[in-house]
């Protein structure tokens, strides 16, 4: 059972630059989240979807973009790369429902480094 | 706003010591309570939780109590290990689709 997987790992932009971080979960959850994690801050979230074609802002979404075509994956896009968007970034699902309904299952993180 | 407070670290602690990590909460309503560990270089987990007032979570020799009069979730282990060398997370759930935070408290266990 894989949970949730992202990928890249590590990713080295340069200002302006697009890419997307990818996010599965093999769990059948409903909820997804993205959060990026900053030294001192906690975590703070993006971008969230409570299913498939419903997506929603979260405390810090400008400059991303999210989209969630099946249950299964949750992309987050970053349109135009800066600086102030070095950080680490976490997927998270959880069911949504049940006695676990609100307990996240995280990825392993992508360290994205903006030049 | 709803907010969480949690000591800073680092927490150096030597093994066999006893641990607390304090965590108070500013929350409305009555929230669901977590605990999350990031060992190095992985995601969050999942330590323990409570979900109403007076429960106390427990997960490997870890433990927490709901105190809504205090507004608090302290953690306590009464004897570290190496292996216990992480960032711990206290985080809260109102309702809706919100997990609110704390900046993390990072604990170094030395042998």
């Amino acid at each position: 059972n894989a949970g949730v997987t992202q990928t890249p790992k590590f990713q080295v932009l340069k200002t302006g630059q697009s890419m997307t971080l990818q996010c599965a979960q093999d769990m059948n959850h409903e909820y997804m989240s993205w959060y990026r994690q900053d030294p001192g801050m906690g975590l703070r979230l993006i971008h969230y979807s409570v299913g498939a074609g419903i997506t929603d802002q979260g405390e810090v979404p400008n400059g991303y973009n999210v989209s969630r075509s099946t249950t299964e994956d949750f992309p987050l896009r970053l349109l135009s790369a800066a600086p102030s968007q070095t950080s680490v970034y976490f997927c998270a699902s959880n069911p949504g429902q049940g006695s676990g309904a609100n307990v996240l299952t995280f990825g392993a993180g992508s360290r994205l480094t903006v030049l | 706003g709803d907010s969480v407070t949690q000591m800073e670290g680092p927490v150096t602690l030597s093994e066999e010591a006893f641990l607390t990590i304090n965590c108070t909460y500013t929350a409305t309503g009555y929230p669901s309570l977590f605990w999350y560990v990031q060992y190095p270089g992985e995601g969050l987990q999942l330590l323990l939780k409570a979900t109403k007032a007076d429960d106390k979570g427990s997960n490997k020799g870890f433990e927490a109590t709901y105190r809504k009069e205090t507004t608090s979730f302290h953690l306590e282990k009464g004897s570290v290990q190496v292996s216990d060398s992480a960032v711990y997370f206290c985080a809260f759930h109102t309702g809706g689709f919100k997990t609110i935070f704390g900046a993390g408290t990072r604990l170094f266990v030395k042998a």
